[in-house]
């Protein structure tokens, strides 16, 4: 089956650390997009890529960094500089930016930080 | 800049019955995409609907209408014959056409189908 699908669905990490969160897609979609959930709150942009070997900040990019070396992956790392690094992460893909399509979504990692 | 806002933090529905969840936004694009998604207990957001800024008629999907008033910068969810499986967090999302596919969220609306 395609889809989207992120690992683990439960992260913990003690502070200072850098942590990566996996996301992977069989759907041979272009774009990829990292967001994150805050209770009470949207979902906030944290980096995209359109093609591979190239990437984007969103808005609140400080504190995480990406990387695209295959269409598949685009793993987040949160780094020990994010201020605020607990919260619901959730990667997205579509078909083609510039293009509206549907952003599919995986079913998110929950990061916690003590 | 694009904001959404949906002004109703929680809303309540009996089994069967229609419910209207609200959605403003504010652009000065003319040319942009509305949704909204859904994300269940489980977290996983699914796409219920979308709408073409430049179309006039509203989408449906089955249960799932929209009323979309462009001048007034309205995009409304209309949920019919609500189901138990309904209750959800409800984002309204908005995308600039032509952009990156960024889409800007609202803080979301939780509905509670009840029995």
């Amino acid at each position: 089956d395609g889809g989207i699908t992120q690992s683990p669905k439960y992260l913990f990490r003690k502070e200072g650390q850098n942590v990566t969160l996996s996301c992977e897609q069989n759907l041979n979609h272009d774009a990829m997009y990292w967001y994150r959930q805050d209770p009470g709150q949207g979902l906030r942009l944290i980096y995209y890529s359109q093609i591979v070997n190239d990437f984007q900040k969103g808005d609140i990019a400080e504190g995480y960094s990406v990387s695209r070396e295959k269409k598949e992956s685009f793993p987040l790392t949160v780094t020990s500089a994010q201020k605020n690094p607990t919260a619901f992460y959730l990667c997205a893909s579509s078909w083609r930016p510039g293009l509206v399509y549907e952003q599919y979504f995986g079913p998110g990692t929950r990061l916690t930080v003590t | 800049a694009q904001t959404v806002t949906q002004s109703q933090p929680e809303m309540s529905v009996q089994e069967a019955e229609t419910v209207t969840l609200s959605c403003t936004y504010d652009t000065s694009e003319s040319n942009y995409y509305l949704f909204w998604y859904k994300q269940p207990p489980s977290r996983q957001m699914i796409l219920v609907i979308r709408q073409e800024a430049y179309k006039q008629q509203n989408a449906t999907e089955n249960r799932f209408s929209v009323n979309f008033q462009k001048a007034a910068k309205s995009f409304s969810l209309k949920i019919s014959d609500s189901q138990l499986g309904d209750t959800a967090m409800y984002f309204c999302a908005f995308m600039i056409g032509g952009s990156q596919g960024n889409l800007i969220f609202g803080k979301g609306t939780k509905l509670s189908v009840k029995p």
